[in-house]
Formats: structure tokens, sequence, C-alpha cells
């Protein structure tokens, strides 16, 4: 039962163009959310988070949008650059419990 | 500089060989948690742990041990390998266990023959 759902295993976006990322939560209890990017040969780092008290988060060229009501969230990353090319976790956490992450997407910025 | 580092980075060995990846973190976290990441399954969380002396199964525990005698340290313990126990493994720390974010090792790949 997957509590974290990230539909699209793969994504590709010409440079400059937006990305947007989407995920998907069962889980009525999660009220935290994270995007994470992983390149290969390294962890994931951490690049933004948003509370389900709001319903967008802005982060220079990142934004996070939060649906609570349709218990979906996306990254937006605008303007697209090379460098973005890489793998992104959405994970989610609730009251004392760890984070559960999405199964990633592949990102590619073709030039 | 803040950071989790994990040891070795590769790995190959032999099933039933008893290993240990070492884990430590220099952020005074109270949370720290072992995950593996497969193709297709994203990241599973295998053990993690509260403080220390204490920790507690994640979603896939079997196969593996963890000790946490140090706030800094938490190993993971693999008493008998298998093949399907090949993957990438990463160490996150953390201030607390939920509502906050996680910074990860730059992660061990362990290949098991």
């Amino acid at each position: 039962d997957q509590q974290v759902k990230q539909n699209s295993p793969s994504l590709s976006v010409q440079e400059g163009r937006i990305s947007i990322l989407n995920c998907d939560y069962t889980n009525s209890m999660f009220d935290y959310f994270l995007w994470y990017k992983k390149y290969p040969a390294e962890g994931p780092t951490f690049l933004i988070s948003i509370s389900s008290i709001k319903d967008k988060n802005e982060d220079g060229r990142f934004t996070v949008f939060l649906n609570k009501s349709a218990k979906h969230l996306s990254l937006h990353i605008v303007p697209s650059q090379p460098g973005d090319s890489a793998v992104y976790f959405c994970a989610a956490s609730g009251g004392a419990d760890g984070l559960t992450f999405g199964k990633g997407t592949h990102l590619i910025i073709q030039p | 500089e803040a950071q989790v580092t994990q040891n070795p980075r590769y790995l190959i060995t032999v099933t039933g060989k008893k290993l240990t990846v070492t884990c430590s973190q220099n952020m005074n976290h109270e949370y720290m948690s072992w995950y593996r990441q497969d193709p297709g399954l994203g990241l599973r969380q295998i053990y993690y742990s509260m403080n220390v002396e204490v920790t507690d199964k994640g979603d896939v525990p079997e196969g593996y041990k963890v000790s946490r005698k140090e706030k800094r340290n938490f190993p993971l313990i693999l008493e008998s390998p298998s093949p399907n126990q090949t993957s990438l493994y990463f160490c996150a720390s953390s201030f607390s266990r939920g509502r906050t974010e996680a910074f990860f090792g730059q992660g061990t790949r362990l290949t098991v023959v």
C-alpha cells in the first residue's frame, strides 16, 4: 500500500521551460511534505518543504504547491536548467512518524 | 561542515560473510535511520533510532541489524548477506523523526554474490 505516489517515473523538459513534478498521497495524517533531489552516486539532498497550513512555498526557482483536498502536491522549477537533471523524491510525514518517500521521478532537462 | 559519513562507498562480498556499514553524523541529531534504494521501489526504511540505545524496525528490516551505542554513530549490520540484499544503502539523520529535514550520507553500493 503505497502512501506516497509519484506516477511519472521520468519527465523530459526543454531547458528554459517549466518543469512540473507531481506527487499524490493517501494518508490524511500527513501534514509536512518535502522534496529531495538526487544525483547519481550521491545521497538525496533536501530541496524544499511545505507544511499543511500553507498551500505554497517558494525558494528561488523552486515552488511547491499543496492541494490538501486533492491530497496532491507539485514541484515547479522555473526556468529549468541542465543542472536540474536528477531524480526527485517526494516525501511526507505526519505527527511523530518518519518520512515516507515516493518512488521518484527522473527529470531530464534537454538543451 | 555538517555531514553524514558512510563507509565504505562500494562493497562486493560473498553470500554469508558478515559485514558492517558504518554511519556517523556530526550534527548532534537524535534521530538516525537506514534506507535502501532499489530500481522502481524508491527509498525504503530499514531501521531507525530515536536516540542512544533506542532502535526500531522500519518497513524492510529482515536480514539487517543495527545498534546505537553513541549518538553520532549508527552502523548497519548484515549478519549473513544474501544476493537480494544487493542494493544502494543510505544513512540519514535529523533532529527528530517527523516534520523535519533529513540529511543523507553519500550512499553505499553493496553487491552480494
